[in-house]
This record gives structure tokens, C-alpha cells and sequence, in this order.
């Protein structure tokens, strides 16, 4: 069956631009995770959804970082004001159920440049 | 400090031989840990998957977790140019954060 997608693959933007990424899971998944990935660096991560419960925006670095998930399924990450700092692979990763441990399955990312 | 630790590398050896991986990890809560291989350009894959403590065998890939020293390990044998990527280590406690904490990943190339 189709794995976890995303889009773009690539976006380039200027500084102070706002840039909207979407994730579509993998069909019947509740679980919804969105990470940044650096160069050089491990998986960062930004906020989790599960279900219909409030998300874990835990990990959004700042207020210019949202993220919404429509009718449990599409997720949309939004950054505005762009710096170049945010400049990273964007992952998203669905997963069947909940509780520690479960297995995540990752999409290929959107490559933001912020110039 | 990291929570988790781990050696970016690069670490390049010849075809065949044995690789090890590590990672040392500070919470003890950790419970779960796994390996994922990362290719060029693509999202990291799941490769391994453990709980608590112990050995796991997969074909030519062998996960060990010694909770005691916090310090888990990913040995893959008669390694292969194709297992040339980017391997991370992740973790997760039993309960609470459904988050997953990942290394930093550590670039690997086989060379024929």
C-alpha cells in the first residue's frame, strides 16, 4: 500500500516568507509525528497527533511553528516569518496506535532553503 | 548533554567486514529502542526493534541493549555496499511521551 507522502519535495524561500508543508499518513494510522532533521544532526521533534486529543507541540521551537491535522488524517506545517535557521529537512512519520514504542513510518521530507 | 549520543561518524570499511554501531543514552526511563537506515535523500526506515534489555537477530543485523551501561549497539555482518547510509538510533520510554529521541546518526559507506 501507498507509505506515508509529503510536499513538497523541495521548497525554496526568502527570509520572512511563510511556508505551509503537508503530510499524507498512511490510511488508517491515528498517530501523526512531525520532526526536523538538520544537517548533521538526529531527528529533532516538533509536535505529535494522536487521534482526536489535544497534540504534544512540545517541540515547536518558537510561535512562528503550527501545526494542524484535518479530520484525523492530512497534516499541514506551518512556518511563518522564515529565517534561514529553518532551514532542514521536514519529516513526517504516521504510526497505527499508541503507547511507547511503536513503530513509526517516515515520509521522504520537504527540504526547505530559506535564503 | 544529549539525551541520546551518538558518533556521526563518518565510518567508511571494506566490503564484508563487520560493523558496529553504538549509542549511550542518559534516561533511564528508555524502554524501547530501535535502529532506523537512513538512505541519501529518503526517510529514515525502520531496521531494528528491541525492548529492555538484550539480543535481537535479523539476518546479518544483530541489536544489543545493556540498560545497565545505557549503551546500545546495531552489528551488521558480511556488510555490503548496500548498507551504505545513515543509520540512527531512537528510543522511547514505556510510558508518557510518545515521542521518539534520536541520535545524531552515523554516516556509513561500504566500499566494494
Amino acid at each position: 500500500g501507498a507509505g506515508v507522502s509529503q510536499s513538497p519535495s523541495n521548497k525554496v524561500t526568502e527570509k520572512g516568507k511563510d511556508v505551509e508543508l503537508r503530510c499524507d499518513p498512511i490510511s488508517g494510522h491515528t498517530a501523526l509525528y512531525w520532526y526536523r532533521q538538520s544537517l548533521g544532526q538526529g531527528l529533532e521533534f516538533l509536535i505529535y497527533f494522536q487521534g482526536n486529543s489535544a497534540p504534544d507541540k512540545s517541540g515547536l521551537p518558537s510561535d512562528r511553528f503550527s501545526a494542524e491535522r484535518t479530520g484525523g488524517s492530512v497534516s499541514t506545517l506551518t512556518i511563518q516569518r522564515t529565517q534561514q535557521e529553518d532551514s532542514a529537512v521536514y519529516l513526517c512519520a504516521s504510526s497505527p496506535q499508541r503507547g511507547g514504542g511503536e513503530t513509526q513510518y517516515f515520509g521522504p521530507g520537504t527540504r526547505l532553503l530559506v535564503l | 548533554q544529549k539525551e541520546v549520543e551518538q558518533d556521526p561518524g563518518p565510518l567508511s570499511v571494506p566490503e564484508g567486514a563487520i560493523v558496529s554501531l553504538n549509542c549511550t543514552y542518559s534516561n533511564s526511563a528508555f524502554q524501547y529502542f530501535m535502529w532506523y537506515r537512513q538512505y541519501s535523500r529518503k526517510g529514515p526506515e525502520l531496521l531494528m526493534y528491541t525492548y529492555s534489555s538484550g539480543n535481537k537477530e535479523d539476518g546479518r543485523f544483530t541489536a544489543q541493549v545493556d540498560k545497565s551501561s545505557k549503551y546500545i549497539s546495531l552489528f551488521i555482518r558480511d556488510s555490503q555496499p548496500s548498507d551504505s547510509a545513515t543509520y540512527l538510533c531512537a528510543m522511547s520510554p514505556i510510558q508518557g511521551a510518545q515521542k521518539l529521541v534520536f541520535g545524531q546518526g552515523t554516516r556509513l559507506t561500504i566500499n566494494p
